[in-house]
């Protein structure tokens, strides 16, 4: 399993753009990249999957360069209810193992 | 739009007790998960069960065993709670599929004294 690497934490205002950048160097040929969300007392939230380039939802941007070895979560004029942990994981077609490191926690701020 | 859902939310246990934590989706998915988050941690993978009938070791297993009762269903037990096991539990289900994502219940927020 390819372990990630996130920073602990960020901190915006509101209405910047917001990007958090996750390293995984050892990322194999079949793994997807995915970004949850975790508000408090609640369980992770699906925010957007890539697997090369660029994916665009209507919440995040996600763009992952050629190499595969790192990837960025954008977050477009971030508000207060973004204040969250943020997770990067890779995970193989099957999907049966997913590994959460401790995720960037994102503070934004009037 | 019950999606995962997991009962109880609360429980106080003494050292010693057994509990089962249930967990149930109305999404039809074929893979379950149980998870733990301990304080300032990420979520770490406890059992999961691929398709009915089968079940799986994560990182965690020690101290819990699972049953994947039919396809809605992934119960937990803690058959001797020890105070190392409070945490808050997630249950997560996920859609068969190369691609999809886990989608995660709220939680069953468990201390042992």
């Amino acid at each position: 399993l390819a372990k990630t690497t996130q920073p602990i934490s960020m901190d915006s205002y509101e209405g910047q753009e917001v990007n958090i950048t996750c390293s995984h160097n050892n990322i194999a040929t079949n793994d997807y990249i995915t970004w949850y969300q975790q508000f408090p007392s609640q369980g992770p939230r699906f925010i957007i999957q890539g697997y090369k380039t660029k994916v665009t939802n209507e919440v995040a941007s996600l763009f992952i360069p050629a190499d595969r070895k790192s990837s960025t979560l954008s977050l477009p004029r971030v508000s207060l209810s973004d204040t969250a942990v943020y997770y990067c994981l890779v995970g193989d077609t099957g999907f049966q193992k997913l590994v959460f490191g401790t995720g960037t926690r994102l503070l934004v701020s009037p | 739009n019950a999606g995962v859902t997991q009962t109880p939310k609360f429980q106080v246990l003494k050292t010693g007790q057994s509990m089962t934590l249930q967990c149930a989706q109305d999404m039809n998915h074929n893979s379950m998960y149980w998870y733990r988050q301990d304080p300032g941690m990420g979520l770490r993978l406890i059992y999961y069960s691929a398709s009915e009938g089968t079940t799986d070791k994560g990182e965690v297993p020690n101290g819990y065993n699972v049953s994947r009762l039919n396809k809605r269903e992934f119960s937990l037990r803690l058959e001797s709670a020890a105070p190392s096991q409070t945490s808050v539990y997630f249950c997560a289900s996920r859609d068969r599929g190369s691609n999809q994502p886990q989608h995660f219940g709220d939680g069953t927020r468990l201390s042992i004294l």
